[in-house]
């Protein structure tokens, strides 16, 4: 599966959008990009995925670079219920690699 | 919406004792899987199920068992608890869908073992 970077942590104003983004330059043509955020003691969340496409779910939109070598995670709206670490994964959907590994993600925290 | 729910949020328990945790979800995934999530550590896979009756080994499975006899229920247990077994223990659900689905977390299990 393919690498990803992040920045470490992001603050956003409350009401604002939140825009995350995640490079990914050595992806391949069958890996899709997911997003999952975990709020404190809590389970991981997942949120959107894509493959090429922009996509836009009730969470979130995942809007996807032509290239696919970047993608930015829209929060459209932040609230202080939306203070988490994001986490960006990109890896092949197929059977036998259901198994998910988070790297450090990207803090964010929702100022009021 | 999809709903992993695992038996316990806070569980202590003593070393050399049998723990069971177990863990439902309700969207009828083929997937089923048992991490433990430690700071600094990461998530870590301890077993996976692709089916009932099915069971794989993750990547720490040692000290761990699980079972899968109905498709909806997957069941870690720890046959003899010792410290090092305090963790975050969460349990996760996906489709086994080549379309790329998501997986689907419970609340996570805080096992203490003392």
């Amino acid at each position: 599966d393919a690498k990803t970077t992040q920045p470490t942590s992001m603050d956003c104003a409350e009401g604002r959008a939140a825009n995350l983004p995640c490079n990914h330059s050595t992806i391949s043509g069958n890996e899709y990009v997911y997003w999952y955020r975990q709020i404190h003691s809590q389970g991981p969340q997942y949120i959107i995925h894509g493959l090429k496409n922009n996509e836009t779910n009730e969470m979130a939109s995942l809007i996807i670079t032509e290239d696919r070598k970047s993608s930015t995670l829209i929060l459209p709206h932040a609230t202080l219920r939306d203070t988490a670490v994001y986490y960006c994964i990109v890896r092949v959907a197929a059977l036998g690699n259901e198994k998910l590994t988070f790297g450090t993600g990207t803090r964010l925290t929702i100022i009021p | 919406d999809v709903k992993v729910t695992q038996s316990s949020r806070y569980l202590v328990k003593r070393t050399g004792e049998k723990v069971f945790l177990e863990c439902v979800q309700d969207m009828d995934h083929e997937n089923m899987f048992w991490y433990r999530q430690d700071p600094g550590l990461g998530l870590r896979l301890i077993y996976f199920s692709y089916d009932v009756k099915m069971k794989e080994k993750g990547d720490i499975p040692e000290g761990y068992s699980v079972s899968r006899e109905k498709k909806e229920r997957f069941s870690l247990i720890l046959e003899s608890a010792s410290t090092n077994q305090t963790s975050m223990y969460l349990c996760a659900s996906s489709l086994d869908d080549r379309g790329g689905g998501g997986t689907f977390f419970g609340q996570g299990t805080r096992l203490t073992v003392v």
